[in-house]
């Protein structure tokens, strides 16, 4: 079963707004990752943030995390037609040596020109 | 092009057949990752190997094996296949054992008939 849960699984919106996507976990982790995937594709990683941190910023993304809620969220600014894809958290709780991504299930994002 | 090639591309077999899906990481990266993304099950981890030698595994069925090899390519074998094993799978590289970045590939699009 996955580890993350995302929502809202499907987002669509208008180009030049602001899009947020959550991601919720069960269990502690040493980092938490996004990465996109654009249909059928591989995944693209876009940020990475530590389990220490609370937010992290990259160009137009921005992540917060929130270990005690055990949940974190991505807000996509200016959105682009480009930006239309599924957006995934994973995190990544194994010992030092070893890494194993949980993914959630994705947000589809689709922004409308 | 994240340097992280898979083949082939498609692959189209028969229920109790076995496959081999091919991952040549990137230049240098030590680590390889597999998942299987399908409809129902999400993108899970597979297994995970560093320089040859199986560092984590996820969830992977006994009827499915990997290698990695000195060359650092690594292969995913599926034997005695299933309809429920038709899915997108996925190789993953990166430099080193621990944390961090992902680069993947663009996957093998396995149809089991």
């Amino acid at each position: 079963s996955q580890q993350g849960e995302e929502d809202p699984q499907a987002l669509s919106i208008q180009e030049g707004e602001n899009a947020t996507m959550n991601c919720s976990y069960k269990t502690s982790i040493n980092n938490l990752q996004w990465y996109r995937q654009n249909s059928g594709r591989g995944l693209v990683h876009l940020i990475l943030i530590r389990s220490n941190e609370r937010e992290k910023h990259s160009g137009r993304l921005r992540v917060t995390l929130d270990t005690s809620k055990k949940s974190s969220s991505l807000l996509i600014t200016a959105s682009r037609a480009a930006d239309t894809a599924s957006y995934f958290c994973a995190t990544d709780g194994a010992k030092e040596g070893a890494q194993k991504l949980v993914f959630g299930q994705g947000t589809r994002l689709t922004i409308n020109p | 092009d994240s340097g992280v090639t898979q083949t082939p591309k498609h692959l189209i077999t028969a229920t109790g057949q076995r496959v081999t899906l091919r991952c040549s990481p990137r230049s240098g990266d030590l680590s390889v990752y597999w998942y299987q993304q399908s409809l129902d099950q999400g993108l899970q981890f597979l297994i995970q190997y560093y320089n040859g030698e199986e560092r984590a595994k996820g969830n992977i069925l006994e009827r499915f094996s990997a290698q990695q090899f000195p060359d650092l390519h690594s292969e995913l074998n599926l034997s005695s296949l299933e309809l429920g094993d038709s899915a997108l799978y996925f190789c993953a590289s990166k430099p080193g054992q621990g944390a961090g970045e992902q680069f993947f590939g663009p996957g093998t699009r396995l149809t089991v008939l």
